[in-house]
């Protein structure tokens, strides 16, 4: 299995612009995770779903983001309009269910907000 | 709510054991996890323990939990270089969200 693909890797754009982060989940995986690492915060869950449904979002910092998943292959995360304080890296994990012990990570979006 | 603690920098000569302590909160965890980041990657998860387990030992890697005082430790004997990175010690409660640490960077000194 290839794991949790994310992309882009990398991503630089300009305050007030759209970012689009996109994650594919292992396959079989029934659960997502959307977290943010920064230096000051560390690692902070932005949102999780379970087959495809919403669980919790209230790790999401504002209305400006926003996280989608239309189907159990994929989901977004959107930041719209961006600011520079949401510079960050953004991973997806996946996980079989949210009973089961283990999360797979991926490698990782670096977003830088100038 | 939830937290979890650990030192942030921890430096060793190659070859020494080395000692990576977290401490959690959460009474109710019922696993706790280990994870390595190295720069510019992911989160791979090396390890993790049930909450009614005292240890576990994965050829270098030995995890020890001290469930009454909520203080877990993660031992990685013959520290190679290759062991440099920042390590997570993650908990959760069954049906509950991870709650990671601050994570721990680990260098290793020739």
């Amino acid at each position: 299995d290839a794991g949790v693909i994310q992309s882009p890797r990398h991503e630089v754009t300009e305050m007030g612009q759209e970012v689009t982060l996109r994650c594919k989940p292992i396959s079989g995986h029934n659960s997502l995770f959307w977290y943010r690492q920064t230096m000051m915060r560390g690692l902070e869950l932005l949102i999780y779903f379970n087959n495809n449904v919403p669980i919790d979002d209230s790790g999401m910092p504002e209305d400006r983001f926003s996280a989608k998943m239309p189907n159990a292959s994929f989901s977004t995360l959107k930041i719209q309009p961006s600011e520079p304080r949401d510079s960050a890296v953004y991973f997806c994990a996946s996980s079989p269910d949210l009973s089961t012990d283990t999360q797979y990570f991926g490698p990782g979006t670096r977003l830088t907000v100038l | 709510g939830e937290d979890v603690e650990q030192s942030l920098f921890l430096s060793v000569r190659e070859g020494d054991s080395s000692v990576i302590n977290c401490t959690y909160t959460d009474s109710s965890s019922t696993y706790l996890y280990w994870y390595k980041q190295e720069p510019g990657a992911g989160l791979q998860l090396l390890t993790y323990i049930f909450s009614n387990m005292d240890m576990k030992q994965d050829q270098r890697l030995t995890v020890l939990l001290n469930k009454k005082d909520k203080h877990l430790s993660l031992r990685i004997a013959d520290t190679q270089t290759g062991d440099s990175a920042i390590y997570f010690c993650a908990e959760r409660a069954y049906g509950q969200n991870f709650v990671f640490g601050p994570g721990t960077r680990l260098s290793v000194l020739p």
